[in-house]
């Protein structure tokens, strides 16, 4: 499977300010996707990473707090904007070559608003 | 009514003893299922795809059952290693994946 490397994998961060997570692929990929997963829950998709053209948000998110780029098949940042202590959460990349087939991770970014 | 639920347990069983946990699913028409495992602070990381004939890892089995729209997930001779969140993954669509909520397991000495 393809190898995900994911930075920061952690990050102390003041109110209002803004992170970019980077999420890096070995290797071409059809789809690339962002999760959050708060303390205790599950995974939550945020977007869908459209190379070339603009994320595919799911409800509750937006491109004004989660701007995602992904210029090619193998790269795609998220930055959480503006942050506030309820953004303070595990953000993952995830990545897949079909819709059947299975998500590999990246490892992961700690994020802790203060 | 959620899209794919899981018992969360905890489910806390000594070590060597079998232990299974199920996942439904909502939509009828999903196609692809998968058990995750997740360790604490970690990232996911796939398990096993689950087949239609079902189909052994192992200690591990998954079982897909259609008609009653449940995905299941059997260890056998469990080891602490296994102590973690099982996580169960359903692709209703093409571009839409399903996580539940995670089932934790503890295994002890």
């Amino acid at each position: 499977s393809a190898v995900i490397s994911q930075k920061p994998s952690r990050d102390i961060c003041q109110r209002g300010t803004s992170l970019t997570i980077q999420c890096q692929v070995d290797s071409q990929v059809t789809m690339m996707f962002w999760y959050r997963q708060q303390p205790g829950q599950s995974l939550t998709l945020i977007a869908t990473a459209n190379q070339g053209s603009e994320a595919t948000y799911e409800s509750g998110f937006v491109i004004d707090k989660f701007p995602i780029s992904r210029p090619n098949l193998t790269f795609s940042t998220l930055t959480v904007s503006n942050m506030s202590p309820e953004d303070s959460s595990i953000y993952l990349c995830s990545v897949g070559d079909t819709g059947s087939s299975p998500l590999h991770f990246g490892n992961g970014t700690r994020l802790t608003v203060t | 009514r959620k899209e794919v639920e899981q018992d969360p347990g905890p489910f806390n069983v000594p070590e060597g003893a079998t232990v299974a946990f199920n996942c439904t699913y909502s939509n009828s028409a999903s196609q692809s299922f998968f058990w995750y495992r997740q360790d604490c602070r970690k990232e996911p990381k796939l398990l096993m795809s689950v087949y239609s004939s079902g189909n052994e890892d192992g200690r591990f089995t998954a079982q897909l059952n259609r008609a009653s729209q449940y995905i299941s997930l059997l260890i056998r001779d469990s080891k602490l290693s296994d102590s973690a969140t099982y996580l169960c993954v359903v692709n209703s669509s093409a571009s839409k994946i399903i996580f539940g909520s995670g089932t934790r397991l503890s295994i002890r000495p």
